[in-house]
């Protein structure tokens, strides 16, 4: 069974230009999320969808982040525009519902300059 | 408010058992998960409690105490691959969305 995927896997780019990165969950895994961590922290939520609905966004700064899962499976996540703490890595997970256990894609590591 | 304590690093030697210990306080409680992350991969899913006691897998085992607000990972028999983070995470009842530890950096040593 393939596992989530995301993409790129690095990025580097200067504060105030946009970024965009991809994910695909695993096939029939209703519920994806997006995270963003910090190095030496624990992954925080950003954003949770069931199917192609948003459940939670509110830890989502919304002001420069937005993300989308238009068809209920692939999902994009935006910043625009950077800033230099938004440099971390962004990982995306999937899982069956919302009460099963969560699978990680490797994630796309930002740095902004 | 909504806390979860680990130890920042653990060091241990190879062929040993360590034990990861996390303290939580949180809102609602709907089960605690362990996972492992290498350094630059993905967190990998180790172990869930939700009932209070002992969950044996292999060289690893997970411990939980809901009175207490306690859990622990134990590693048996390391291994220098065992050299990781470890995530303590708790799932909330009310969303079950699940909020994380900042981890344990694991240290193995020959």
């Amino acid at each position: 069974e393939a596992g989530v995927a995301q993409s790129p896997r690095y990025k580097i780019i200067e504060k105030r230009q946009s970024v965009a990165f991809w994910c695909n969950p695993i096939s029939g895994h209703a519920t994806l999320y997006w995270y963003q961590q910090i190095l030496g922290q624990g992954p925080k939520l950003l954003i949770q969808f069931q199917n192609n609905g948003v459940v939670d966004d509110s830890q989502l700064p919304k002001d420069r982040f937005s993300a989308e899962r238009l068809k209920g499976v692939d999902s994009t996540l935006k910043i625009q525009p950077a800033k230099l703490e938004d440099s971390a890595v962004y990982l995306c997970a999937s899982s069956l519902d919302d009460r099963n256990e969560q699978f990680f894609g490797p994630g796309t590591r930002l740095t902004v300059l | 408010g909504q806390n979860i304590d680990q130890p920042t690093e653990m060091t241990a030697t190879e062929g040993a058992i360590v034990q990861i210990n996390c303290t939580y306080q949180t809102s609602g409680f709907n089960g605690l998960f362990w996972y492992q992350q290498h350094a630059g991969e993905a967190p990998t899913f180790l172990s869930y409690n939700v009932l209070d006691g002992l969950e044996e897998k292999g060289r690893f085992s997970s411990f939980l105490s809901r009175s207490k607000g306690y859990s622990y990972l134990l590693l048996k028999e390391l291994q220098m691959k065992d050299s990781a983070s470890y995530l303590c995470a708790v799932r909330e009842n009310s969303n079950y969305q699940l909020i994380w530890g900042a981890g344990t950096k694991l240290i193995i040593k020959p």
